[in-house]
């Protein structure tokens, strides 16, 4: 089972609509989830983190974390076209370093 | 905010040869730099582990001969990819950690292996 795991979709959207992207982790004792955006050549920028079960907003954007269900979501309210990218889903291992492990990315399209 | 410097940008090689790629702390001392790789549509594979100092801790099947990793300052680490073959060509990407900040990335390194 990969550590991280989201589904590369392609997940197209209407602009002004919700995208929805979602991603799973098997490390239980995880304590720490990024999300994170990348355009195609570019290394990733920070969208949020979140640490807290529940819900944790920043103007469009809202991150959902359940860690009894091992599972972390974003949401982005009224997607643009400029939204459309790769979205990484990341998680810091707590043991053995505290490097961010990468999910493989869900790719979004928000069409005009 | 904290910005890493990471050059060069793009590097085309011959195959057999070696390359550096270099990121440096521009504002703040990394502690700890991680070295990722991106293949084509996929995501970033943690390559390896570096903390000023001492030496990198590899992930599990990256052979740590050919990817050599110097982390001689709190402000500079270095990838050498040694013996470069086409199957290297990646986009190569590092991250850093302090003591104040978050993880910050480099711009990243295309490497072509012709």
């Amino acid at each position: 089972q990969k550590e991280v795991e989201q589904n590369s979709g392609p997940l197209s959207v209407p602009e002004g609509a919700i995208a929805s992207l979602n991603c799973t982790y098997s490390d239980r004792g995880s304590q720490s989830f990024f999300w994170y955006r990348q355009y195609s050549g570019k290394s990733p920028e920070l969208i949020m983190f979140i640490y807290s079960n529940g819900d944790k907003e920043d103007g469009r954007f809202t991150a959902q974390l359940n860690k009894a269900s091992q599972y972390v979501s974003l949401l982005i309210r009224d997607s643009q076209p400029s939204d459309s990218a790769t979205y990484l889903c990341a998680v810091k291992r707590e043991q053995a370093g505290t490097a961010l492990i990468f999910g493989k990315g869900t790719t979004l399209s928000v069409s005009s | 905010g904290a910005v890493v410097s990471q050059h060069p940008s793009r590097v085309i090689c011959k195959s057999g040869t070696s390359v550096k790629i270099e990121c440096r702390s521009l504002d703040f001392q990394a502690t700890t730099m991680f070295w990722y790789r991106q293949f084509p549509k996929q995501s970033l594979m943690l390559m390896a582990t570096s903390n000023e100092g001492s030496k990198a801790t590899y992930e599990q099947g990256v052979e740590k001969d050919k990817f050599l990793i110097n982390h001689a300052s709190l402000t500079l680490s270095t990838l050498t990819v040694t013996s470069a073959h086409p199957e290297d060509s990646s986009f190569y990407i590092c991250s850093a950690i302090g003591h104040k900040y978050g993880y910050t990335f480099g711009s990243g390194t295309r490497l072509t292996v012709v």
